[in-house]
């Protein structure tokens, strides 16, 4: 059982305004990722880590930065929020190493609604 | 041409047959393929993976992996109400690529 928890789980704001997503796991997992879905398409991946203070852009342009301070918590900020930015954001983690090591283990998620 | 490909779907079948569900994949080095479920409104998680060519069973799962044709299936017999939902295929390269995911209705 994965223990990984992301907060807000819904949020509504306005445009313009800064907002930062929280992520975090308590298995001591090197590798966390956050993706972007909207309702029934595709996950897309736009950033990961392979650790503290490691960390990559993934396939999706976006326009949020991340931080790995620690090793349990990989936050995602967007500096000023848009409607385009209205999705379902997706953190996850896992342990890295070998094949069998990179199951990744997804947290329940954050709606956000840009108005 | 997307890097992993899924039939979108709904494929239906009735309760207790076996349902198919297949992806393909363009990068010849990829190492390793996952399936995950997702129901409506939550977040995937994982069924099974594979990475050596043939056929690796999990219970009602069967995972199908040919590297040669670039292609992997998932088997699910028995197939249940409870099975309904949309299935992912995803490979790993960097992170892991997933594909749109199939749409899976068993009817009872």
């Amino acid at each position: 059982e994965a223990d990984i928890y992301q907060t807000p789980r819904y949020l509504v704001i306005g445009t313009g305004k800064k907002i930062t997503l929280e992520c975090s796991q308590t298995m001591g997992h090197d590798k966390m990722y956050w993706y972007q879905q909207d309702p029934g398409m595709e996950l897309h991946l736009i950033h990961y880590s392979y650790g503290v203070n490691s960390t990559e852009k993934g396939d999706l342009s976006s326009e949020s930065t991340v931080s790995r301070i620690r090793t349990e918590h990989f936050p995602l900020t967007l500096e000023s929020a848009r409607p385009s930015h209205t999705s379902q954001y997706l953190c996850a983690s896992s342990p890295g190493g070998d094949l069998y090591q990179e199951t990744q283990y997804f947290g329940p998620g954050t709606r956000l609604l840009v108005l | 041409q997307k890097e992993v490909e899924q039939n979108s779907g709904p494929l239906s079948v009735p309760e207790g047959a076996i349902a198919s569900l297949n992806c393909t994949y363009s990068d010849r080095g990829s190492q390793s393929f996952f399936w995950y479920r997702q129901y409506s409104g939550k977040s995937p998680e994982l069924i099974m993976f594979i990475y050596s060519n043939g056929d690796k069973e999990d219970g009602r799962f069967t995972a199908q992996l040919n590297k040669a044709s670039q292609y992997v299936s998932l088997l699910i017999r028995d197939s249940q109400p409870s099975d309904s939902a949309t299935y992912l295929c995803a490979v790993k390269k960097r992170a892991l690529t997933f594909g749109s995911g199939t749409r899976l209705q068993v009817q009872p």
